[in-house]
């Protein structure tokens, strides 16, 4: 099992729509966890870090729910803006260096 | 307040051949770790480097080297190209042991 597992996509919404993306991990002993974003060959970039209590950033909520080992980011009033991947990040062993699961590609279209 | 940067931005190499690729770490910022991202994949972590040292290691065979200076800089250094190192070789900068990371625009390798 890869240690970060991602929806596979892609998702193609309208504008306005609510999406979610979920993701499983398999080490129970990561602390961290993270949302990148990842434009169309550009560099990933951190949208959101991922905490127990789950948070909150504007249009985005992210969850993590440690026994069952998931984690989760909805986008709510979806816009065009947002296309993109979703790369949902953990922390290996030694919470040294991020494990990237493969990514989930949005498509929001007008 | 200069990002992560690095050089060269396209490269292209035939099998057989040795690579080098440059990454200078944002201001401040001490720690430098190299991915891999393969299309279609995620970033793979290859190793990360502090204080000059190699600190941490990905799944990645010893063809893959890197050195940190003194500056903080760092370099890859693939030997042996085979046409599965094709990808986009992405370097990340951050503090000491936090796991904030932050991403250069990335290398994008492609090996014939």
């Amino acid at each position: 099992r890869k240690e970060v597992e991602q929806d596979p996509g892609p998702f193609n919404v309208p504008e306005g729509a609510t999406v979610a993306f979920n993701c499983t991990y398999s080490n129970s002993a990561s602390q961290s966890f993270f949302w990148y974003r990842q434009d169309c060959r550009k560099e990933p970039k951190l949208l959101m870090s991922v905490y127990s209590s789950g948070n909150e950033d504007g249009r985005f909520t992210a969850q993590l729910n440690r026994a069952s080992q998931y984690i989760s980011l909805l986008i709510r009033d979806s816009k065009l803006s947002d296309s993109a991947t979703y790369l949902c990040v953990g922390l290996n062993q030694a919470g040294t260096a991020l494990i990237f699961g493969k990514g989930t590609t949005l498509s929001v279209s007008s | 307040d200069a990002g992560v940067t690095q050089s060269p931005t396209h490269l292209i190499k035939t099998r057989g051949q040795q690579v080098t690729l440059r990454c200078s770490p944002k201001s401040g910022h001490d720690t430098v770790s190299w991915y891999q991202q393969a299309l279609g994949q995620g970033p793979q972590f290859i190793f990360q480097y502090y204080e000059e040292e190699e600190r941490q290691r990905g799944n990645f065979p010893d063809r893959f080297s890197g050195h940190q200076f003194p500056n903080y800089s760092s370099e890859l250094n693939v030997n042996a190209l085979l046409l599965g190192d094709s990808a986009l070789y992405l370097c990340a900068s951050s503090i000491g042991t936090s796991v904030e990371q932050f991403f250069g625009p990335g290398t994008r390798l492609t090996v014939l």
